[in-house]
């Protein structure tokens, strides 16, 4: 059965601090490794991960997967408190209808 | 922009009642899914349909059913429900391509409390 644990499970910094959130997985057969932000409502989307070593960035987010180790990292430098949401790792393999195993998620607070 | 929209924010059942939560995306996508959101437990599949009236269990089918008429809309529902089916739900729809289509689009999720 596929797996998805994400650590820690809740954070507090201050503004300006850097962050990083990890998430490893068990998977029979990897597709992708996907993070999603989720503020009062719906997971927005963040980064689509498919190959070890190669960072995907965005402003002050980034993150890499490891295939051999099997986890990856969400590093977000500067936070701001804009950046307070429940950050969301979720792993693709192949299977109908593109299906999503998540993990239980890391709860990012961060004060002024 | 993709959207993915639900009929309610908001819904308040009594036990035993039928529950009806509708999901609508406009970017044709052919997948649709619906999860349940829980503190402490993530989100988890509870259904997903890869094509009209194709559904497909997920993690937590027990208590629920799915409906999946037309493309764009994709039905969850509460037979019965029960006090532990308060949570929130959350649609989301995909396209069928590899890769792009692993990226799934939520809606804003319907917290529903049964009494």
């Amino acid at each position: 059965e596929d797996k998805v644990v994400q650590s820690p499970l809740s954070l507090v910094v201050h503004e300006g601090d850097t962050v990083t959130l990890n998430c490893s997985y068990e998977v029979t057969n990897f597709r992708s490794l996907l993070w999603y932000k989720q503020e009062k409502k719906a997971p927005t989307f963040l980064f689509m991960l498919t190959s070890s070593g190669i960072e995907k960035k965005s402003g002050r987010l980034s993150s890499i997967l490891d295939k051999k180790e099997l986890f990856s990292i969400l590093n977000i430098t500067a936070t701001q408190t804009g950046d307070s949401a429940i950050y969301l790792c979720a792993l693709s393999a192949p299977n109908a209808g593109n299906m999503l195993t998540f993990g239980g998620g890391t709860r990012l607070m961060v004060k002024p | 922009d993709v959207k993915v929209t639900q009929s309610s924010r908001y819904l308040v059942k009594r036990t035993g009642e039928k529950v009806f939560l509708e999901c609508v995306q406009d970017m044709d996508h052919e997948n649709m899914f619906w999860y349940r959101q829980d503190p402490g437990l993530g989100l988890r599949l509870i259904y997903f349909s890869y094509d009209v009236k194709m559904k497909e269990k997920g993690d937590i089918p027990e208590g629920y059913s799915v409906s999946r008429e037309k493309k764009e809309r994709f039905s969850l529902i509460l037979e019965s429900a029960s006090t532990n089916q308060t949570s929130m739900y959350l649609c989301a729809s995909s396209s069928l391509g590899q890769g792009a289509g692993d990226t799934q689009y939520f809606g804003p999720g319907t917290r529903l409390t049964v009494l």
